[in-house]
């Protein structure tokens, strides 16, 4: 176990919709980092957080957006949701910036399918 | 333009023996470098580092080697065990920048 926890594990739903997906990262940890991986691919990038302002942004689409709160938990939100952004979409966590080369912990992952 | 490249997607290899995972990289800033394990239906957890200071780096059953010139890293497990099957990821980084993850290498380890 990571520390890192994602909700929800699984999440169906249509194309055009919007979902929020959410992360609480490792008690202390103030960095908070959102990945996509689809199928046979790596994992993408899309955005970093540090204490609650963006650090970081990836291949992150104009449709998705996220924000850190105060309590460090994290929301992505993926909108006009398309059949390719079908993906695990994984939240890491670490206690400095990316920089510092910290090892990043995962969470276990939403698994989103847009029908 | 895949930065980090897996070229084998997948891997088998017998209980006891070496299992060793490659993995390419084209951009010559890269000089940290992690692999990663995942299990299914987990998140990828952090497996051993190397910095480009070094061209070696060793970790029990896990050793990572550098070879900066030929921007090529490899993970040698050794001996392999049935629960080291999961999906390898590579990733690299340039100081300050983000990490750029291979598409993952699934290794099984048949017993």
């Amino acid at each position: 176990d990571s520390g890192v926890t994602q909700t929800p594990k699984h999440l169906i739903t249509a194309t055009g919709q919007r979902v929020t997906l959410r992360c609480s990262p490792r008690s202390g940890d103030l960095s908070v980092y959102w990945y996509q991986q689809s199928l046979d691919q790596g994992l993408q990038f899309l955005i970093q957080y540090y204490n609650g302002e963006e650090r970081a942004k990836g291949n992150i689409l104009e449709r998705f957006s996220a924000q850190q709160f105060p309590d460090l938990h994290s929301e992505l939100n993926l909108s006009s949701l398309e059949l390719g952004d079908s993906a695990l979409y994984f939240c890491a966590s670490s206690p400095q910036l990316a920089g510092d080369r910290d090892t990043q912990y995962f969470g276990p992952g939403t698994r989103l399918t847009v029908l | 333009d895949q930065q980090v490249k897996q070229n084998s997607p997948s891997l088998s290899v017998q209980e006891g023996r070496i299992s060793i995972l490659n993995c390419d990289y084209t951009n010559s800033m890269f000089d940290y470098f992690l692999w990663y394990k995942k299990y299914p239906a987990e998140g990828p957890t952090f497996l051993i580092s190397i910095s480009s200071i070094k061209d070696k780096n060793e970790d029990g059953r896990f050793t990572v080697f550098l070879n900066k010139s030929a921007k090529h890293l490899s993970l040698h497990i050794v001996p392999s065990q049935p629960g080291d099957s999961a999906v390898y990821f590579c990733a690299a980084s340039a100081w300050g920048q983000n990490f750029v993850f291979g598409p993952g290498t699934r290794l099984s380890v048949l017993p």
